[in-house]
């Protein structure tokens, strides 16, 4: 299983929305809507943002979305805050109780 | 509260053998599937291994499949990873995840791995 492919980072000033992008295969993302993602600050565990594509957990801000189109999956922050600066990582069910992690993506607020 | 709370990390020479513990608290163990999730320094989240509630279906990563098991013990509210044939590739630090179905809801703070001689 290869990873899936995201942007190293991306960057937006406070109040702007900015969509990170989370590119895999027929046999991941575009073969279940399953897909996954993960902010993770330094030296912490990761959090989950957004499930099952679209997704929110009690208590995620409703600023994050998810959306999926083909073999690929989005995220998007949207009034970016400082808090946000993190790490985030997507993540597909790859069938057979596996999984695929995306390669991670960079979140700098300037 | 859910908690996860790995432990039998540190130091391993290359070939060498670890055994991984978590301890879950806070929900119905033996009613989720769990994983094992790493993070080598610096670098991303790979998915390890799972293992389903009842422990009758278990999956690797090829990366470490033949090297390590994974198990649980449900009595003991707790999982395990034993790591055997270590490589240097696979110093991490190693999470326990718990599985709400198709996605890890809860992480454990993590445990470190290192593969040195």
């Amino acid at each position: 299983q290869s990873a899936l492919t995201q942007p190293r980072s991306v960057s937006g000033s406070p109040g702007q929305s900015i969509t990170i992008s989370c590119t895999g295969t027929s046999s991941d993302v575009g073969a279940f809507n399953y897909v996954s993602w993960y902010q993770q600050h330094p030296g912490k565990a990761p959090k989950v943002m957004i499930y099952d594509v679209s997704k929110r957990p009690s208590g995620v801000p409703d600023r994050f979305s998810g959306s999926k189109s083909g073999n690929t999956a989005s995220l998007t922050i949207s009034g970016l805050q400082a808090d946000d600066e993190a790490d985030y990582y997507c993540c597909s069910y790859a069938g057979s109780y596996t999984y695929v992690f995306g390669t991670g993506t960079k979140v700098t607020v300037l | 509260e859910v908690q996860l709370v790995e432990s039998g990390g540190g130091l391993v020479k290359p070939g060498g053998s670890l055994r991984l513990s978590c301890a879950a608290s806070g929900f119905t163990f033996s009613s989720y599937s769990m994983n094992w999730v790493r993070q080598a320094p610096g670098k991303g989240l790979e998915w390890v291994s799972s293992i389903s509630s009842s422990g009758t279906y278990i999956h690797y990563a090829d990366s470490v499949k033949g090297r390590f098991t994974i198990s649980r013990d449900n009595a003991k509210n707790s999982l395990y990873l034993q790591m055997n044939s270590l490589r240097g590739e696979d110093a991490a630090v190693y999470y326990c995840a718990r599985d709400l179905g198709w996605h890890v809801d809860y992480w454990g703070r993590g445990i470190l791995v290192t593969v040195s001689s």
